[in-house]
């Protein structure tokens, strides 16, 4: 049974980079049949896409965030990040990592972390 | 970039409605189009893929519809566990975007 958790602190001051994980269990990060995704929704508004990882090693941004964000994978722990710098107000949300699968085509993400909240706040 | 717009972003409805939630999107995205349920507090569920195909285990009240640019998700009888937000999704290879999001009320 696949499960991810995010794991980062939950308060990040202005300017600073926001630094999340998604441990994967039940799966492997290395395999070619999945990517792996990270995906916000900040307070009582709707789901905003960050960011995806394919095995390859290719990502792809959210053009909004693009300058800012950095995701990667670390195959040795089995887990996936997320970097956002220069982070403001507007980057609080609650953070969620996802899997999608590559079946020729990329499919829609059929597992999610539980999210974790990150509140940007001096 | 293809832009998402969901309407209604409300909606109230009895149990055993038919409901209906419209996705739009600013370009053609052939069927690349996934729909979620999230209740609050919750992650996103997958309920519809490539815009008509039904995620294993979910009801089959559940369809959707369309492609291209107009597509659909209907609940052919609402039931209680049906209240939550509905999100329609494109995806492909080098981008995601969703939809604004339908909230389902109780009536």
């Amino acid at each position: 049974q696949l499960q991810l958790q995010e794991s980062g602190p939950g308060l990040v001051k202005p300017s600073e980079t926001l630094s999340l994980t998604c441990s994967v269990s039940g799966g492997s990060v290395r395999s070619s049949d999945y990517y792996w995704g990270w995906i916000r929704q900040p307070p009582g508004k709707g789901l905003e896409w960050i960011g995806n990882i394919y095995y390859s090693g290719s990502t792809y941004y959210n053009p909004s965030l693009n300058s800012r964000v950095t995701i990667s994978v670390d195959t040795s722990k089995n887990q996936f990040s997320l970097k956002l710098n220069s982070v403001t107000a507007a980057d609080t949300a609650v953070y969620s990592c996802a899997r999608g699968a590559v079946i020729g085509r990329v499919t829609p993400y059929d597992h999610w972390g539980q999210g974790t909240q990150v509140i940007v706040s001096s | 970039d293809i832009q998402m717009t969901q309407s209604p972003s409300t909606l109230s409805a009895s149990v055993g409605d038919r409901v209906t939630v419209t996705c739009r999107a600013s370009q053609s995205i052939s069927s690349w189009l996934a729909w979620y349920q999230q209740k609050p507090g919750k992650a996103p569920k997958l309920l519809i893929y490539k815009a008509s195909s039904l995620e294993g285990g979910v009801p089959s009240r559940f369809s959707g519809s369309g492609s291209g640019t107009e597509f659909t998700l209907t609940i052919s009888s609402l039931q209680p566990d049906d209240f939550a937000s509905y999100y329609c999704q494109h995806y492909s290879t080098y981008s995601v975007t969703f939809g604004g999001g339908t909230k389902v009320e109780i009536k």
